[in-house]
């Protein structure tokens, strides 16, 4: 599969526990992309790599979410101190360029 | 004002005719935008992409950009129950970095 790959694709959690998910990019994507989407809305922007440099964070992203992007190639983001409005999907997206970006199946986060 | 904006309800539309999906946006700099399904639990798929005023013809779909006005569409024709799902405009911002903004979607429904 040369598609982006994301793990967990479901995670349950309390509140106030942490949580990572892990997205594998489509292998000669430099770009990657971190959104979330709630239902009934569109994805929202959340942060954005090029290789190993985090170069835009959005406002949504408080200071509990940190995403890594070690070497240029698999990201980490991390939720410290889940709270019950950290529930949606997490998607993960990469690209070569200033066009299309191509999305993973998505991160399901599930906050009780 | 929201960057990107489909204001339109739900949609309903007998197989085998046009659905037809509107998006105006904020940005006057844009110069790409993108059309994504998706089908309910899983990630958005990229179905079109729209760079040059005009319409831009692929199968069954056809994208049409107006920048002056900064509205762009999408139509479906011949639609088929496998087109029932939410259909995401994304807009690509001219401040960098290859953003996509996307509006909250419209679902569209084929009814057999």
């Amino acid at each position: 599969d040369t598609g982006v790959s994301q793990n967990p694709r479901h995670k349950i959690t309390k509140r106030g526990q942490n949580v990572t998910f892990r997205c594998d990019p489509i292998s000669e994507h430099n770009r990657l992309y971190w959104y979330r989407q709630t239902l009934g809305q569109g994805p929202e922007f959340l942060t954005y790599f090029q290789n190993e440099a985090q170069l835009e964070k959005s406002r949504l992203l408080s200071d509990r979410f940190s995403a890594e992007r070690p070497k240029g190639s698999f990201s980490t983001l991390e939720i410290q101190r889940t709270e019950q409005g950290d529930s949606a999907m997490y998607l993960c997206a990469s690209s070569t360029s200033d066009r299309e970006l191509f999305f993973g199946e998505g991160s399901r986060l599930t906050v009780l | 004002q929201k960057e990107v904006e489909q204001n339109s309800g739900p949609l309903s539309v007998p197989e085998g005719a046009i659905a037809s999906l509107n998006c105006t946006y904020s940005d006057r700099g844009s110069q790409s935008f993108f059309w994504y399904r998706q089908y309910s639990g899983k990630s958005p798929e990229l179905i079109m992409s729209i760079y040059s005023n005009g319409d831009k013809e692929d199968g069954r779909f056809t994208a049409q950009l107006n920048k002056a006005s900064q509205y762009v569409s999408l139509l479906i024709r011949d639609s088929q129950p496998s087109d029932s799902a939410t259909y995401l405009c994304a807009v690509n911002f001219s401040g960098g970095n290859n953003r996509l903004a996307f509006g909250k979607g419209n679902q569209v429904v084929v009814i057999p």
